[in-house]
């Protein structure tokens, strides 16, 4: 069974330009979730899908972030303008269920997208 | 903000069995543990996760304690493998994953 995985592994972009992040999800699971961890902090929830729904998307920092999820299968995240603070590991994860308790409530990550802003 | 608490770091040498505290003084009666590691260069995986009674699976054992603030992770026997940042969560049903600092783990051959 393959794994989440995500595109690109690493971006470079100036300041201002545009940048937009993949996540592909293990089939079957309804739920997705983007994470990042921006240099020296802790890893952050950003937002939470199910389906093409945004069920939880809190934690996002600003209007420059868009998440999509359209057909509930992959998952975009754009940023637009980049700015230098930024730059940081995003995670997407995904898993069954959200809810249960049970063992399909695990969130299965991707290996992350290094997002640098010069 | 994460509603638990770790030490920073803890060493072990392989072989031997690893015992990683954690402190979730706030639970409530619904509130899940989970615990997920990150290998270097790598996204967090799930460890083990647990309400009220002591867990295991293949990959560790999960001690709760009775009044539920605080919980272990041990691995049985360390290896080299095993050497990561330990995420102890304290988790609201079908929200997102809070992560804090973590434990990281050295093991030493």
């Amino acid at each position: 069974e393959a794994g989440v995985t995500q595109f690109p592994s690493h971006s470079v972009i100036e300041k201002g330009q545009t940048v937009t992040l993949r996540c592909d999800p293990i089939s079957g699971h309804d739920n997705l979730y983007w994470y990042r961890r921006v240099m020296g902090k802790e890893i952050k929830f950003l937002l939470h899908f199910v389906k093409e729904s945004k069920q939880d998307e809190s934690g996002m920092p600003n209007n420059r972030f868009l998440a999509e999820r359209t057909g509930g299968t992959y998952s975009t995240l754009k940023v637009q303008p980049a700015e230098l603070e930024d730059s940081g590991v995003y995670f997407c994860a995904s898993s069954q269920v959200a809810g249960a308790g049970s063992r399909r409530e695990e969130q299965f990550f991707g290996p992350g997208t290094r997002l640098t802003v010069l | 903000d994460a509603k638990t608490t770790q030490p920073n770091s803890m060493e072990s040498n392989e072989e031997e069995p690893v015992h990683l505290p954690c402190n979730h003084s706030t639970i409530s009666g619904t509130d899940y543990i989970h615990w997920y590691r990150q290998l270097p260069s790598q996204g967090p995986e799930y460890v083990i996760h647990g309400l009220t009674s002591n867990v295991n699976n293949r990959m560790a054992s999960l001690a709760i304690a009775e009044d539920r603030k605080s919980s272990t992770l041990i691995l049985h026997r360390a290896t080299l493998r095993d050497a990561a940042v330990y995420y102890c969560i304290q988790r609201v049903l079908g929200t997102a994953l809070i992560f804090g600092k973590g434990t990281t783990l050295s093991v030493s051959s």
